[in-house]
């Protein structure tokens, strides 16, 4: 079985650039989410999507971060305009709904922002 | 947001020693979780736990739900160097897979040969 797929894998951007990460989960996996992990920290939830729609993203700056998942598959996360402490490690998660040793982290893209 | 208080904070051991970590919140959940995460890796699943008072191994791992459902351990048995890594515990409110993980800060062990 495929494993999340999740690119870039690094991303250097200058301070109030745009920037976009794509995420494509497990096949069958409904659920999808984006976390922030910033150096030194566990992952923070970003945005949590049940097919197409948006479950939880009570903590996603939405001044500047967006999301979507179209199609219920695929999703893009967005920064813009990016600051410095946007810098870390975003990872993408999907889960079947029932089982949380179905619940696949991605590899994660590193953002710096400078 | 809310994190979990997991402790220590980075360990130093020799090989073959046996190693104990711990996570506790203010609040209850309803399951409690163990990562293991790779530099360059996103975390990978250890141990699930979904019962208060639970005792659950997976090879030289055994992991313990808090009675208080306020609490966690981990314990790995005669390390190895591929132990190395950062641990990170998490909790769910609910007990399905659909939920969000609640995050530690990590444990960061490193084992000398």
């Amino acid at each position: 079985e495929a494993g999340v797929a999740q690119s870039p894998r690094y991303k250097i951007i200058e301070k109030r650039q745009s920037v976009a990460f794509w995420c494509n989960p497990i096949s069958g996996h409904a659920t999808l989410y984006w976390y922030q992990q910033i150096l030194g920290q566990g992952p923070k939830l970003l945005i949590q999507f049940q097919n197409n729609g948006v479950v939880d993203d009570s903590q996603l700056p939405k001044d500047r971060f967006s999301a979507e998942r179209l199609k219920g598959v695929d999703s893009t996360l967005k920064i813009q305009p990016a600051k410095l402490e946007d810098s870390a490690v975003y990872l993408c998660a999907s889960s079947f709904n029932s089982q949380n040793y179905g619940y696949t982290f991605g590899s994660g893209t590193r953002l710096t922002v400078v | 947001g809310q994190q979990l208080n997991q402790s220590p904070q980075s360990m130093f051991i020799q090989e073959g020693e046996d190693v104990s970590m711990n996570c506790t919140s203010s609040s209850i959940f309803n399951t409690w979780l163990w990562y293991k995460q790779d530099p360059g890796e996103g975390p990978v699943l250890l141990i699930a736990l979904y019962k208060a008072g639970e005792l659950t191994s997976n090879g030289r791992l055994t992991a313990q739900f808090g009675i208080t459902r306020k609490d966690s351990f981990l314990n790995i048995s005669a390390s190895i160097p591929s132990d190395v890594g950062i641990y990170f515990c998490a909790g769910q409110r609910g007990q399905g897979g659909s939920e969000k993980l609640v995050f530690g800060k990590g444990t960061k062990l490193t084992v000398n040969p």
